[in-house]
């Protein structure tokens, strides 16, 4: 597709179970970005990938947040023991290189219960 | 106080009517974004702004680089404009977003 794909729309899982989010940044972008979206708020960010290496990961709350972008496309962010707070839409947007445009996925809805 | 704040957080017009919807912000920026967030989370995005003034079909981007100031108009209002509209600031390595704005528009 031409936009910037996430999978899975929903996700539902429990409480300490681990999960994988992916994003399909459209083709070419080189730079790649995770937000979370907690209801009534707006997105927060997480993560910035430029290429493979993440440029910016200031925003990841602790250390059961994690993500990658090994071939420099494709990005997974995960996150381990959920806790019932994670729960939250996850964004991802990407970017042409030197461009501050971002274009935004649908999200994905963590719901850990 | 947030970096970003967006006025008013909620919004209620009548089909036709003008609306703004106003940004401000603290904070050193390259570029400011509004985006448009339907029910289900979908992102999109409407304007990218670093100066001046845009306009897509019955949207207005406007930004005051010395007021640290944005504003969104959205003339002859109808009811798919109905969506939170989010005003978001910072560089190519990241963006702060306000809450958003819920508007609702009535037929």
């Amino acid at each position: 597709g031409a936009g910037v794909s996430q999978t899975p729309s929903n996700k539902v899982t429990e409480k300490g179970k681990y999960v994988e989010l992916r994003c399909d940044p459209i083709s070419g972008h080189t730079a790649l970005y995770w937000y979370r979206q907690s209801l009534g708020q707006g997105p927060e960010f997480l993560i910035y990938f430029q290429g493979t290496g993440a440029a910016d990961d200031s925003g990841l709350p602790n250390d059961r947040f994690f993500a990658v972008r090994p071939e420099g496309s494709v990005s997974t962010l995960k996150i381990q023991r959920t806790e019932r707070g994670d729960s939250a839409v996850y964004l991802c947007a990407s970017s042409p290189d030197r461009s501050d445009i971002q274009y935004f996925g649908a999200g994905t809805r963590l719901s850990v219960l | 106080k947030n970096e970003v704040e967006q006025s008013p957080q909620n919004l209620t017009a009548q089909e036709g009517e003008f609306i703004t919807i106003n940004c401000s912000y603290s904070v050193g920026i390259s570029a400011l974004h509004w985006l448009q967030q339907h029910p289900g989370g979908g992102i999109v995005s409407l304007f990218m702004l670093s100066s001046g003034k845009k306009k897509h079909g019955r949207l207005i981007a406007t930004i005051n680089i010395q007021e640290k100031h944005s504003s969104l108009h959205i003339t002859a209002s109808h009811p798919r404009d109905s969506a939170v509209y989010i005003c978001a600031v910072g560089s190519a390595r990241q963006l702060t977003f306000g809450s958003g704005t819920q508007l609702t528009v009535l037929p």
